[in-house]
């Protein structure tokens, strides 16, 4: 089991420039989110994928699309990146209430 | 609206000292909380976690307490070693339209001086 798998794991942009991460998990989980990291303002969740064929929105979806592929695939696009979405993203899966599995990362940076 | 607050920020200890970390939750249907800790440039990783129906859980050094009155919970980590050493999120399970979702504080430095 490889768990929960994101790509690319860097990447660099610039203004206004358009990108889509992926994240796949193989445990069969039903529930995916999409977090987003930065310094002192711990982990916000942009949107969340409850089952295959539904997603809401979290904390801070503004600048942000997302595509639940399947029940394995979970992607996050932005459209016209900005600045102030130079973050780090996790990717993270669970099944019902159970615990959270992460992915490794992907440290973005908009220029 | 939907919140953690986790306090304090940055934490310093000495080496076998105890440390504590506290969490506010707001939304009062929460029934689970989970513990995360973040090694510098790893994933959040599981290290403990404790449902509504229970008022503490320990496993080894660590130990996490619940007031569902006060809508707050605690880590409690004893003999502090180096290694534990990271950053340290809490989390509590929140509901939207019948979807279960985590929310994160914003996390605690801990720093164990040998």
């Amino acid at each position: 089991n490889a768990g929960v798998t994101q790509t690319p794991k860097f990447q660099v942009l610039k203004t206004g420039q358009s990108m889509t991460l992926q994240c796949a998990q193989d445990m069969n989980h039903n529930s995916m989110y999409w977090y987003r990291q930065d310094p002192g303002m711990g982990l916000r969740l942009i949107y969340y994928s409850a089952s295959e064929g539904t997603t809401d929105k979290g904390e801070v979806p503004n600048g942000y699309n997302v595509s639940r592929l399947n029940k394995r695939e979970f992607s996050l696009r932005l459209e016209s990146a900005a600045p102030s979405q130079t973050s780090v993203y996790f990717c993270a899966s669970r099944q019902g209430g159970e615990k959270l599995f992460f992915g490794s990362g992907t440290q973005l940076s908009v220029l | 609206g939907e919140n953690v607050e986790q306090h304090p920020s940055t934490l310093s200890v000495q080496e076998g000292d105890s440390a504590v970390i506290k969490c506010t939750y707001s939304d009062s249907a929460s029934n689970y909380f989970p513990w995360y800790k973040q090694e510098l440039g790893k994933r959040p990783q599981l290290i403990i976690d404790i449902r509504s129906n229970v008022g503490e859980k320990k496993d080894q050094r660590i130990a996490v307490t619940l007031n569902k009155t006060a809508k707050h919970f605690s880590l409690h980590i004893t003999e502090t070693q180096p290694e534990d050493s990271a950053v340290y999120f809490c989390a509590a399970s929140m509901s939207s339209g019948g979807y279960n979702k985590l929310i994160f504080g914003a996390g605690t430095r801990l720093a164990v001086h040998p």
